[in-house]
């Protein structure tokens, strides 16, 4: 499986800022993934990134709201933008390595005030 | 009707006992299924994947999948402490070439000393 790695493990900031965060898998994959999860809830996919391509979103999800970067075959970052209380949540990246399966990050706990 | 559905539990079993976890799904045509275990405060971690009709096993994990009945499922046997956590299931689901992994909300099993 891929060790992905993820930072902030977690972070408080205050609304209206942004957020930079950063996953790095430890080897080269094709595709990226970036979920929210929220209080008590299951993961919602937010979008996929590809190496060389803009991120494709996920109904519910814009790039201005969530701008996502992929420079390389091992590292993406998502910016969370102009915080509300509501964008409170674990963000997750992932990465499918392995054909279909996906292995996850660590996640960054985000609470904003 | 949920492209993906767990009963949300919280289900409790005997240490030693089976716990038996079930999913539904509403893709017909979906070929990829997945069991993720998430512990409280953790990121989900990838137990076991499955992709033909049938029983799948890993150790003291078994995973059955019916595609008529759009229907899998996931038996841990002798069940222990430690496999107290939320169990997710995931199907891709989608177009070929443009899946995306979709979880249901998760299956909160307590194993009871």
């Amino acid at each position: 499986s891929a060790v992905i790695s993820q930072k902030p493990s977690r972070d408080i900031c205050q609304r209206g800022t942004s957020l930079t965060i950063q996953c790095q898998v430890d080897s080269q994959v094709t595709m990226m993934f970036w979920y929210r999860q929220q209080p008590g809830q299951s993961l919602t996919l937010i979008a996929t990134a590809n190496q060389g391509s803009e991120a494709t979103y996920e109904s519910g999800f814009v790039i201005d709201k969530f701008p996502i970067s992929r420079p390389n075959l091992t590292f993406s970052t998502l910016t969370v933008s102009n915080m509300s209380p509501e964008d409170s949540s674990i963000y997750l990246c992932s990465s499918d390595r392995t054909g279909n399966e996906q292995f996850f990050g660590p996640g960054t706990r985000l609470t904003v005030l | 009707q949920k492209e993906v559905e767990q009963n949300s539990g919280p289900l409790s079993v005997p240490e030693g006992a089976i716990a038996s976890l079930n999913c539904t799904y509403s893709d017909r045509v979906s070929q990829s299924f997945f069991w993720y275990r998430q512990y409280s405060g953790k990121s989900p971690e990838l137990i076991m994947s499955i992709y033909s009709n049938g029983d799948k096993e890993d150790g003291r994990f078994t995973a059955q999948l019916n595609k008529a009945s759009q229907y899998v499922s996931l038996l841990i046997r002798d069940s222990q402490p430690s496999d107290s956590a939320t169990y997710l299931c995931a199907v891709n689901i989608g177009n070929f070439g443009n899946e995306k992994l979709t979880f249901g909300t998760g299956t909160r099993l307590t194993i009871i000393p």
